[in-house]
């Protein structure tokens, strides 16, 4: 069984495009973040989720609104993509103080 | 605010060779320090972790251990693998508060073990 799960796992598509990535998790647990990989490997959080409600927004740009229609999704809806959008973006969830990552969804913006 | 920073890579060695990751960090209170690990086209796999000073994260022959005094949280194993070849990333997690447990990662470190 998927701990944490992601779909799709890669996106394609073209500047200006509206695009959503999915985000489920079977574990029970609370908490959930979005991450951003860039190309150089690093990783910065996005977004936190604490059963449904924002808790961490971090200077992202506000064309980027997670959605978490339950404790065991978080969604993330990206709009009008720019190139500097392509990235690997991680989903984790947390409990005990640790976090467990989703395989990554591969955005590219061409 | 918070910060880590891991010894730069790329790192390149013979199999059963010993390996030492650098990392460093810079938080207020008492955070908890994580070792993940990436392999190629996968998602993120926690390695080890350590709550509090003094403590040994362990995990299929790796092992680091927290060192207040130093600030560190350096990543060791005594003899490598092929299979080892990933990158390596040191985090650390807030301490507590209002922040959830928010990791601040390193940059990442690309090991390459060759046979």
């Amino acid at each position: 069984d998927t701990a944490v799960s992601q779909t799709p796992k890669y996106l394609v598509t073209q500047m200006g495009n509206d695009k959503s990535i999915k985000c489920e998790q079977n574990l029970g647990h609370d908490t959930m973040y979005w991450y951003k990989q860039d190309s150089k490997k690093f990783l910065k959080i996005m977004f936190s989720y604490n059963n449904k409600e924002l808790i961490i927004n971090e200077t992202v740009p506000n064309r980027f609104s997670p959605k978490s229609p339950d404790k065991a999704h978080l969604n993330l809806h990206i709009n009008s993509l720019e190139l500097g959008d392509s990235a690997v973006y991680f989903c984790a969830s947390r409990s005990s103080g640790t976090q467990y990552f989703g395989p990554g969804t591969r955005l590219l913006v061409l | 605010g918070n910060s880590v920073t891991q010894m730069e890579g790329p790192v390149t060695l013979s199999e059963e060779a010993f390996l030492t990751i650098n990392c460093t960090y810079t938080a207020t209170g008492y955070p908890s320090l994580f070792w993940y690990v990436q392999y190629p086209g996968e998602g993120l796999q926690l390695l080890l972790k350590a709550t509090k000073a003094d403590d040994k994260g362990s995990n299929k022959g790796f092992e680091a251990t927290y060192r207040k005094e130093t600030t560190s949280f350096h990543l060791e194993k005594g003899s490598v693998q092929v299979s080892d070849s990933a990158v390596y990333f040191c985090a650390l997690g807030d301490a507590g508060g209002t922040s959830y447990g928010k990791l601040t990662f390193g940059q990442g470190t690309i090991l390459t073990v060759h046979p």
